[in-house]
């Protein structure tokens, strides 16, 4: 079964500056999608960006972009120019492609934007 | 377009209760899945489905039942809710078409057992 680990249970920025937030993952698998999702505390869960794991091209959207590491399994998600509506709870989830679009997520890092 | 909602926002039962918690989606999605979210955890998958009349368990299945009648509609049966029950619960839908499709979350109902 696949796992995702996500070791930081909090994380603050100052606000302009940028952050990195870690996820590794475990799987068998050669094929998957991998996702990082942001949940404010109206608890609404926000995809972030989404990674192909075929895809040697790390993703990125607008200022949020990611390291994948497919040998070291490992997804992080840089933001950068940190706002303070960044500020939120951000799972790490897995997706085997093929399957019926059931996730496996992380058990979150708690982002704060200091002003 | 609604999206997904779900009802209610908020409940709060005795040990042994039943009820049901209600899911839609108006965008014609095939596959629909249940989560739990409980403190430290990040979401855990309990049923899904990938269309009307097919439903299958997840990692905690246990405790719940589920259906699938129609396309639009997903409802979570709790038979007899116990304090382990405790947590928020998120609907999902998405397209069983081109498998980069995401997951439309609803805004997820916070039940608590007594």
């Amino acid at each position: 079964a696949q796992t995702v680990t996500q070791s930081q249970p909090e994380m603050s920025v100052q606000e302009a500056e940028t952050v990195t937030l870690s996820c590794t993952y475990d799987t068998s698998e050669s094929d998957y999608y991998l996702f990082w999702y942001k949940q404010p505390p109206s608890r609404q869960m926000i995809l972030v960006i989404r990674q192909e794991a075929y895809k040697q091209q790390n993703a990125t959207e607008n200022r949020f972009s990611v390291n994948f590491q497919k040998a070291a399994k490992s997804f992080s998600l840089k933001i950068s120019d940190s706002q303070l509506g960044d500020a939120a709870m951000y799972f790490c989830a897995y997706r085997r492609r093929g399957s019926a679009r059931q996730l496996t997520f992380g058990s979150g890092t708690q982002l704060t934007v200091l002003p | 377009n609604a999206g997904v909602t779900q009802t209610p926002k908020f409940q709060v039962l005795k040990t042994g209760q039943s009820m049901t918690l209600q899911c839609a989606q108006d965008m014609n999605h095939e596959y629909m899945s249940w989560y739990r979210q409980d403190p430290g955890m990040g979401l855990r998958l309990i049923h899904y489905s990938v269309g009307a009349g097919i439903t299958d368990q997840g990692e905690v299945p246990n405790g719940y039942n589920v259906s699938r009648s129609t396309t639009e509609d997903f409802p979570l049966r709790l038979l007899s809710a116990a304090p382990s029950q405790t947590s928020v619960y998120f609907c999902a839908s998405s397209y069983a078409g081109a498998s980069y499709n995401e997951q439309f979350f609803g805004p997820g109902t916070r039940l608590t057992v007594l």
